[in-house]
């Protein structure tokens, strides 16, 4: 079983400031990776993916992550955060097999908030 | 960017009627894919549907649920009858070839 793991519920900061969300997956496949962010009330928006290559990866809004194999993990980065990043954060896998339907597994989920 | 369409927003039914989701998928996706969440809880995959069949669904899509997009019309999700643990927010996917899935913004249920 495929699971993803976001330690942290809650995390806090002030403008300007970076961020890490912190993402593990329990797979030893090859595998997709991806975060979301949803605001309040809304549905989620694709932030950034990881499937093969350059282990950082660049997303919208100035948002970058990085894949490490080693440990299983895919943390999420922004170096000066915006009050608008305020939301919900979402790591998402899916494993990348042969046959695999592309379903993706979410974790909980991280709220991020980010005071003035 | 490609916007995924769900309607309605809301819905409100008694327990044991029947519902109809509606998604309006990005027009050239392939792959289509309905996402339960609950208040407060994970996004959990529910089903996905490619080629006019159902590719893989998982526990939470119970007997009384189905999927269809006739014609490349709609994707549709309905719940016959409904229970009142379906109260949730459904989303609606889609993605292309590729794995990138686009989300549409849910339509809450409430099931009384």
């Amino acid at each position: 079983t495929q699971t993803v793991s976001q330690s942290d519920a809650h995390v806090t900061v002030f403008e300007g400031d970076s961020v890490e969300l912190r993402c593990n997956y329990s797979y030893g496949g090859s595998i997709y990776l991806s975060w979301y962010i949803q605001h309040h009330g809304r549905g989620l928006q694709f932030l950034l993916k990881y499937y093969s290559g350059n282990p950082v990866v660049q997303g919208v809004n100035g948002f970058e992550a990085e894949f490490s194999k080693s440990d299983s993990s895919f943390h999420l980065r922004k170096a000066s955060v915006h009050w608008s990043d305020s939301a919900v954060y979402f790591c998402a896998a899916s494993p990348s097999i042969t046959g695999n339907t592309r379903k993706l597994i979410f974790g909980l989920g991280t709220t991020l908030q980010v005071q003035p | 960017g490609p916007k995924v369409l769900q309607i309605p927003s809301h819905q409100i039914i008694d327990m044991g009627q029947m519902v109809t989701l509606n998604c309006d998928p990005v027009s050239n996706h392939l792959y289509f894919y309905w996402y339960k969440q609950i208040l407060g809880q994970q996004m959990e995959f529910l089903v996905n549907f490619y080629n006019g069949k159902v590719m893989e669904k998982s526990k939470l899509f119970k007997d009384q649920f189905s999927v269809e997009r006739p014609d490349g019309s709609y994707f549709t999700l309905k719940i016959q009858p409904t229970a009142l643990e379906d109260s949730a927010v459904y989303f609606c996917a889609s993605s292309p070839v590729s794995y990138e899935q686009y989300f549409g913004p849910g339509t809450r249920l409430t099931v009384l």
